[in-house]
């Protein structure tokens, strides 16, 4: 999807590892999300970051992490990942009036 | 809260056939509605929205009107096809934090 770019696509953890989640916008949009997506429960809003410097949680945050050091970029961290964080995780940025723009997803498998 | 309901799928039709897929919502306040869709494999893009009672919101043949009354923003299409076969969300967005998503439809549009 134009504008906002996710790393990695795919990853597989074993049980404990850690890992950080990328994503960078070039639309210049001060909003950000995170959000899981899991089968029959639609997406879920794990953190967000309303402007540079602050983040917020959301439904979902627990066994995770965010930054915004800048505009650009809102990372997502996986501090001791565990089997239930087994998901689809998309980034997306909002312009407000437009709705929001997302990422293609990083399919995460925890074993 | 803020909650939005979707039928369950999946839902399945023969091409040309005539497609809708009933949301409803519950928020406070006067939200924007939106109606994302989602092709396997990939991430969530911006089908259509409205953002105030009776707008209509188009786009590739497809519909839906805000219908505050009924507290509504059904999607339709008049004739489907192959290519349609997506996973189709609901979402609404109340100014305040994050748009709030329905679990999603799966169409399955049969040749």
């Amino acid at each position: 999807n134009a504008g906002v770019t996710q790393t990695p696509k795919f990853q597989v953890l074993k049980t404990g590892q850690s890992m950080t989640l990328q994503c960078a916008q070039d639309m210049n949009h001060n909003s950000m999300y995170w959000y899981r997506q899991d089968p029959g429960m639609g997406l879920r809003l794990i953190y967000y970051s309303a402007s540079e410097g602050t983040t917020d949680k959301g439904e979902v945050p627990n066994g995770y992490n965010v930054s915004r050091l800048n505009k650009r970029e809102f990372s997502l961290r996986l501090e001791s990942a565990a089997p239930s964080q087994t998901s689809v995780y998309f980034c997306a940025a909002f312009p407000r009036d437009a709705g929001y723009t997302f990422g293609s997803g990083t399919r995460l498998t925890v074993v | 809260g803020n909650s939005v309901t979707q039928m369950e799928g999946p839902v399945t039709l023969s091409e040309e056939a005539f497609l809708t897929i009933n949301c409803t919502y519950t928020a406070t306040g006067y939200p924007s509605l939106f109606w994302y869709v989602q092709y396997p494999g990939e991430g969530l893009q911006l089908l259509l929205k409205a953002t105030k009672a009776d707008d209509k919101g188009s786009n590739k043949g497809f519909e839906a009107t805000y219908r505050k009354e009924t507290t509504s923003f059904h999607l339709e299409k008049g004739s489907v096809q192959v290519s349609d076969s997506a996973v189709y969300f609901c979402a609404l967005y109340t100014g305040r934090r994050a748009l709030t998503f329905g679990s999603g439809t799966r169409l399955q549009v049969q040749p």
